[in-house]
């Protein structure tokens, strides 16, 4: 069965400050993988897309990064703003051609303290 | 439209009862998704549609769950006799081209759904 792992399961940080949280997938063939932000009570909001081809990018003070290889992506945020305080899910999709079954993690929670 | 909506935005039901939840996609677009996401949860798969077309629903959790997309714009998720464990937010997102792709899928705020 298709996994994704995500850590720390929470995340407490001081305004200001960076952090990086981590994504492991099993999702077999691999498609594409996305990171989104999602404040309580709202819907998920796309940050990054990556396929297969690409091992970073960036929007503004997010960047994630992938490794194929290792099946791992990493979300790095800098410089930390109290807006940033939301949960933090990864979504691997596999590649069933003409199929969508995307895989989400289970999310970090994110809280940034002034 | 300005973005995703869905309507109602909270649900209560008593077991038993069949719901009806609503999706407005972005005007034009002709992806359409729907999940499923339990407290503290990430959201789950449900089914797809591409215009009115549905491609993939194989995440329904139970023939109980339905949707359809009749014109390609507007979608309803129903489920009939609902339990206990439907209770969840439903989201619904949108996407301007073929999901298989890396357009970006734009989220609804979701129905929040409790089943009594």
């Amino acid at each position: 069965k298709n996994q994704v792992e995500q850590s720390p399961q929470s995340l407490i940080i001081l305004e200001g400050k960076n952090c990086t949280l981590q994504c492991n997938y099993t999702v077999s063939p691999f498609s594409n993988l996305r990171w989104y932000k999602q404040d309580t009570g709202r819907g998920p909001v796309s940050l990054t897309i990556m396929t297969f081809s690409e091992n970073t990018k960036s929007n503004g003070r997010y960047t994630a990064t992938l490794d194929a290889d290792t099946k791992q992506s990493s979300l790095h945020i800098t410089a930390s703003q109290l807006s940033d305080s939301a949960s933090y899910i990864c979504v691997v999709s596999e590649a069933t051609g003409g199929s969508y079954i995307p895989t989400f993690g289970r999310g970090t929670s994110l809280i940034v303290h002034p | 439209g300005a973005g995703v909506s869905q309507s109602p935005r909270y649900k209560v039901a008593k077991r038993g009862q069949d719901v009806a939840l609503r999706c407005d996609p972005i005007s034009g677009h002709v992806s359409l998704f729907w999940y499923q996401q339990a407290l503290g949860q990430g959201p789950e798969f449900l089914t797809y549609f591409q215009n009115e077309a549905q491609l993939d629903k194989s995440g329904l959790p139970s023939d109980r769950f339905f949707a359809e997309r009749p014109e390609g714009s507007v979608s309803t998720l129903k489920i009939q006799r609902t339990q206990q464990e439907d209770s969840a937010v439903y989201l619904c997102a949108s996407s301007r081209d073929f999901s298989g792709s890396t357009d970006t899928q734009y989220f609804g705020p979701g129905t929040r759904l409790t089943v009594l």
